[in-house]
């Protein structure tokens, strides 16, 4: 199984700013995954983050609001821009494992916006 | 309509009790099934997969069934530790992964 590893695990932010959520794995993957979960909620996938091509964005996330970088093939970031109270959430990277098609959760980045 | 729905609970069950959650899922199309764990305050891990066949892990038993569009999990035997949100996941395309938003169970002494 993979270890995922997560920057920061948590942090409060000012409304306006931005956080950028390391994501770091043990072993190289082709695909990692960014999810969110808000409050009370399940997970929402917002983008998958391809080495060496542009993220592939879900319906209701675009680049500009959470620009992804995927260097190489253990390591991913995540920006949260211009963040307002409604990105108050825990957003969690995943890899998949495609010998037994499940996947593994980093421990998330709890953020709150003010 | 969501790709994935749960009852979201609160189930309060007493230790030793038996209790099952059931999830339905939009798209018939669909090949991959599991049921995830999370704990408060923690990342959701692979519970176990559900097979078209059934299987069972222990006190666990998690069924199929395609022609209604759901997935069962099933626990015998409560543990005070079994207490967690019981994720609903299926795997339509082989790409993403659609979760339900969870069924909350506490296991009562």
């Amino acid at each position: 199984s993979a270890v995922i590893s997560q920057k920061p695990s948590r942090d409060i932010c000012q409304r306006g700013t931005s956080l950028t959520i390391q994501c770091q794995v043990d072993s190289q993957v082709t695909m990692m995954f960014w999810y969110r979960q808000q409050p009370g909620q399940s997970l929402t996938l917002i983008a998958t983050a391809n080495q060496g091509s542009e993220a592939t964005y879900e319906s209701g996330f675009v680049i500009d609001k959470f620009p992804i970088s995927r260097p190489n093939l253990t390591f991913s970031t995540l920006t949260v821009s211009n963040m307002s109270p409604e990105d108050s959430s825990i957003y969690l990277c995943s890899v998949e494992d495609y010998t037994y098609n499940e996947q593994f959760f980093g421990p998330g980045t709890r953020l709150t916006v003010l | 309509r969501k790709e994935v729905e749960q009852d979201p609970g609160p189930f309060n069950v007493p230790e030793g009790a038996t209790v099952a959650f059931n999830c339905t899922y939009s798209n018939s199309a669909s090949q991959s099934f599991f049921w995830y764990r999370q704990d408060c305050r923690k990342e959701p891990k692979l519970l176990m997969s559900v097979y078209s066949s059934g299987n069972e892990d222990g006190r666990f038993t998690a069924q199929l069934n395609r022609a209604s569009q759901y997935i069962s999990l099933l626990i015998r035997d409560s543990k005070l530790s079994d207490s967690a949100t019981y994720l609903c996941v299926v795997n339509p395309l082989g790409n993403q992964f659609y979760f339900g938003t969870g069924t909350s169970l506490t296991v009562i002494p």
